[in-house]
């Protein structure tokens, strides 16, 4: 069973420019959820989906935005970037949320310079 | 809100050593909680659960038992090994399901 790939693996972009991020869960994992991870914050949650409905956001500027496809594929956007924004990038798929059990992607690496 | 409170890293031991990472909580209702371990350069793996008080989750060497009375769930293995470094997190997910609220996350350095 194919596990969840995150694509691209790392970005380096330039501030004020906009990022789309893609994460293609297990195959029948309904539940895709985000996370930050920086040096300095942790993990932070970013926002998750199930069946294409956004049932809970963490608390990160409208700039941070994301969707999930009628196929469980989800996609995140930042736009406006700033140089705070530089952090890996985790994504993780579930049966039916992340509470259950989480199976993450290896992240998208983004630097904002 | 629901938090997580890990003991700060990095924590180095010796190989066959014994492991204890401390992992408190605060949370409302009955959360689940959780280990992850994060190797360099790699994602994020499940490295066992617990749902329930008194559950006691184990993999690969690793146990944790979920403690309501204290709300803790320490993390503890009884001989390390080298392959065993990492960073470890502690994690929780309240009634909604809907959210991972971690710890700091706490790096493991085992010396041969």
């Amino acid at each position: 069973k194919a596990g969840v790939t995150q694509t691209p693996r790392y970005l380096i972009k330039t501030r004020g420019q906009q990022v789309t991020l893609s994460c293609s869960p297990i195959s029948g994992h309904r539940s895709v959820s985000w996370y930050q991870q920086t040096p300095g914050q942790g993990l932070q949650f970013l926002f998750e989906y199930f069946s294409e409905t956004q049932r809970n956001k963490g608390n990160f500027p409208g700039r941070f935005s994301g969707r999930q496809f009628s196929n469980s594929r989800s996609e995140m956007n930042v736009s406006t970037l700033e140089l705070g924004d530089s952090a890996l990038y985790l994504c993780a798929s579930s049966p039916t949320g992340p509470g259950t059990e989480a199976f993450f992607g290896q992240g998208t690496r983004l630097t904002v310079v | 809100g629901d938090s997580v409170t890990q003991m700060e890293g990095p924590v180095t031991l010796s190989e066959e050593a014994f492991l204890t990472i401390n992992c408190t909580y605060t949370a409302t209702g009955y959360p689940s909680l959780f280990w992850y371990v994060q190797y360099p350069g790699e994602g994020l793996q499940l490295l066992l659960k617990a749902t329930k008080a008194d559950d006691k989750g184990s993999n690969k060497g690793f146990e944790a038992t979920y403690r309501k009375e204290t709300t803790s769930f320490h993390l503890e293995k009884g001989s390390v090994q080298v392959s065993d470094s990492a960073v470890y997190f502690c994690a929780l997910s309240g009634d909604s399901n809907y959210q991972l609220i971690w710890g700091a996350g706490t790096k493991l350095i085992i010396k041969p």
